[in-house]
């Protein structure tokens, strides 16, 4: 069964501080892999895509990261700031479809505090 | 300014009401999603299309319907609402790039009394 499996559930941070959010998945075959950011009551926004080939990607203060050998991500957030908060979502995308099917983790709820 | 548009974004509903949520795009898109999300959980796919007069359900069992007349419409309606209908529902399109993003709607809140 393909899953994607994101940790922590949920995490606090000071304002300013670094954070590192996981993602594992066995989806196959792999396509490409995409960090979301959802704030609350609004819909997700992509922060990061990354195909097969890319290990890492940066936007901004937001850094992600593959292993497709050990098939985890990770998105590392620089000088958090409170507009951070929001919970951040990985969705892995297989090719073993003409769909193209995309498959979502249950995300990671973000608080940066002052 | 191409996005995505859904309304009503709240809505509060008794039991056994027919219902439909509205999703329009001035994105240009072909592909148009709508999924379910209920709070930390991840989203499940119900329906999707292609482009007009196509459309598919989704992974999550789901006793909605859909129409697709034109491009930038994709209304889904619910004949008979049940509080177990209760959740977010995100309207995505989908680009024909290689990387094939999706972009989400802003959803709709719905609570079934």
């Amino acid at each position: 069964k393909n899953q994607v499996e994101q940790s922590p559930q949920s995490l606090i941070i000071l304002e300013g501080k670094n954070c590192t959010l996981q993602c594992n998945y066995t989806v196959s075959p792999f396509s490409n892999l995409r960090w979301y950011k959802q704030d609350t009551g609004r819909g997700p926004v992509s922060l990061t895509i990354m195909t097969f080939s890319e290990n890492t990607k940066s936007n901004g203060r937001y850094t992600a990261t593959l292993d497709a050998d050990t098939k985890q991500s990770s998105l590392h957030i620089t000088a958090s700031q409170l507009s951070d908060s929001a919970s951040y979502i990985c969705v892995v995308s297989d090719r073993g479809s003409t769909l193209g099917r995309l498959y979502f983790g249950r995300g990671t709820q973000l608080t940066v505090w002052p | 300014e191409a996005d995505i548009y859904q309304t009503p974004r709240y809505l509060v509903i008794g039991t056994g009401k027919k219902i439909t949520l509205e999703c329009s795009q001035t994105m240009g898109h072909d592909k148009m999603y709508w999924y379910q999300q209920d709070p930390g959980m991840e989203l499940h796919l119900i329906h999707y299309s292609y482009g007009v007069n196509s459309t598919e359900k989704g992974d999550l069992s789901s006793e909605s319907t859909v129409s697709r007349i034109r491009t930038e419409h994709f209304p889904l309606t619910l004949e008979s609402a049940r509080p177990s209908h209760t959740s977010q529902y995100l309207c995505a399109t989908q680009d024909r790039g290689g990387h094939e993003t999706q972009y989400f709607g802003p959803g709709t809140r719905l609570l079934v009394l």
